[in-house]
């Protein structure tokens, strides 16, 4: 059965500082993967997604993530974070052939004081 | 944008009851999506649903859970008599095509007393 770990519960940054949010999976097969954003009060909207190709993805909002298959991660990584980057995050997976349900993290909630 | 769009936005309900929760997913999307979210917990998949049939259901999805697209527009959960563990975030997503990105809508939160 396929996981996702987030390894980190709730991140605290001050404005300025670089991010990195840690996202493992477990998956027998040939994976497609997501980073989510669940802003205070919205809903979960989509921060990029990796299916094949260029292993760095670059997404919204100066956000990107770097897929590194040998070690079965999708860390997602901002050089300067800002306030209005407070919000809950979720590294997702699904598979690639004849499996399209969404696994998803635990989330990370980060926190960014100004 | 086009948005996937979920009523109500808060339900409560008595143990027992039925309920339905709308979702109208976005136009041309053809792949269509049941989640929940306990509170605390990690987003959990429900259901998907293509070509007006079930494609894939998780063990949550027991047979008090049902799910219909009753016209062209709307796709709707129904759980037939809810239990209090039933209390959760549910969301719709919906794709236009296999294995495409899916889209959320707001989520209905649901409260069952």
């Amino acid at each position: 059965a396929q996981s996702v770990s987030q390894h980190n519960h709730h991140v605290i940054l001050s404005e300025a500082a670089s991010l990195e949010l840690g996202c493992n999976y477990s998956y027998g097969g040939t994976v497609n993967l997501f980073w989510y954003v669940q802003y205070p009060g919205q809903h979960l909207q989509l921060l990029l997604k990796y299916f094949s190709g260029d292993p760095l993805v670059k997404g919204i909002k100066g956000f990107e993530a770097e897929f590194i298959k040998s070690k079965f991660s999708f860390n997602l990584r901002k050089p300067s974070v800002q306030w209005s980057d407070t919000a809950e995050y979720f590294c997702a997976v699904n598979g690639n052939f004849g499996n399209e349900k969404l696994t998803f993290g635990t989330g990370t909630r980060l926190t960014i004081i100004p | 944008e086009p948005e996937v769009t979920q009523t109500p936005s808060h339900q409560v309900t008595q143990m027992g009851q039925e309920v339905i929760l709308r979702c109208v997913p976005i136009s041309n999307h053809l792949y269509f999506y049941w989640y929940r979210q306990i509170l605390g917990q990690k987003v959990e998949f429900l259901v998907s649903f293509y070509n007006n049939e079930i494609s894939e259901k998780s063990e949550i999805f027991d047979d008090q859970f049902s799910v219909e697209r009753p016209d062209g527009s709307n796709f709707t959960l129904k759980i037939r008599s809810t239990k209090l563990e039933d209390s959760a975030m549910y969301f719709c997503a919906s794709s236009e095509r296999w294995q495409e990105t899916q889209y959320f809508g707001p989520g209905t939160r649901l409260l069952v007393l």
